[in-house]
């Protein structure tokens, strides 16, 4: 069965300090993987999205970047952090094209990092 | 631009039945998505529907109508457990269009 991992739980960062979050998938060959941020009470707000090893599309301006060094693994990262980057950071994967049945509509989530700038 | 609608809170009694409306206007429809997520958790996915009508899974289902650009997601036999945050989401372009969310409060 597929999992997915993301840590840490929760972190406490001082603006202006670097961020890596780390989420890996089992189970699974060639997925998509995203990353989304949500504020409090809010809906999700996709930061990136990876159909591929390298393959990276952002979809909103920011200070963060996105990699993904191997096939099911994805990272997020800052250089340095903002008071507005703060918020529940949830990664997701779901079925690539690859698998021969395209399914983004299914995307199953990692238990998420709660991050607060200060 | 794309968004989708949905009311931010809806109120019902353990045991009810209840409807979350959401109305869509995106590119490149393919199909709306409802998850599921409890406070302090990551969503969960409850249901897909890429055509018109109505989809059941136990005690939800969920209806789409292309044409009037609508969607529901219908809870019936309403236990507390259910009190949650539920998005309606629409994919398009390898990826989610997601809305604000609607918080299910039950009353007993």
């Amino acid at each position: 069965s597929q999992t997915i991992h993301q840590w840490p739980a929760t972190l406490v960062q001082p603006v202006g300090s670097p961020l890596s979050l780390e989420c890996t998938v089992e189970g699974t060959s060639n997925p998509n993987l995203y990353w989304y941020r949500q504020a409090a009470g809010r809906g999700l707000q996709l930061l990136f999205y990876s159909v591929g090893i390298g393959q990276i599309s952002s979809e909103v301006p920011q200070n963060l970047s996105a990699s993904r060094p191997q096939d099911r693994q994805f990272i997020l990262s800052s250089k340095k952090l903002l008071l507005s980057d703060s918020g529940f950071y949830l990664c997701a994967w779901s079925v690539s094209q690859l698998a021969g049945v395209s399914s983004y509509n299914e995307q199953f989530f990692g238990p998420g990092t709660r991050l607060t700038v200060l | 631009g794309q968004s989708l609608e949905q009311p931010s809170e809806v109120t019902a009694v353990e045991g009810a039945i209840v409807q979350i409306n959401c109305t869509y206007q995106t590119s490149g429809f393919y199909g709306l998505s409802w998850y599921q997520q409890h406070d302090g958790g990551a969503p969960t996915f409850l249901s897909y529907n890429a055509l018109d009508g109505l989809e059941e899974t136990g005690r939800f289902s969920s209806f789409l109508s292309r044409s009037d650009s609508y969607g529901y997601l219908l809870l019936q036999e309403l236990q507390m457990k259910d009190s949650a945050s539920y998005f309606c989401a629409s994919d398009s372009n390898y990826q989610l269009i997601w809305g604000a969310g609607t918080k299910l409060i039950i009353k007993p």
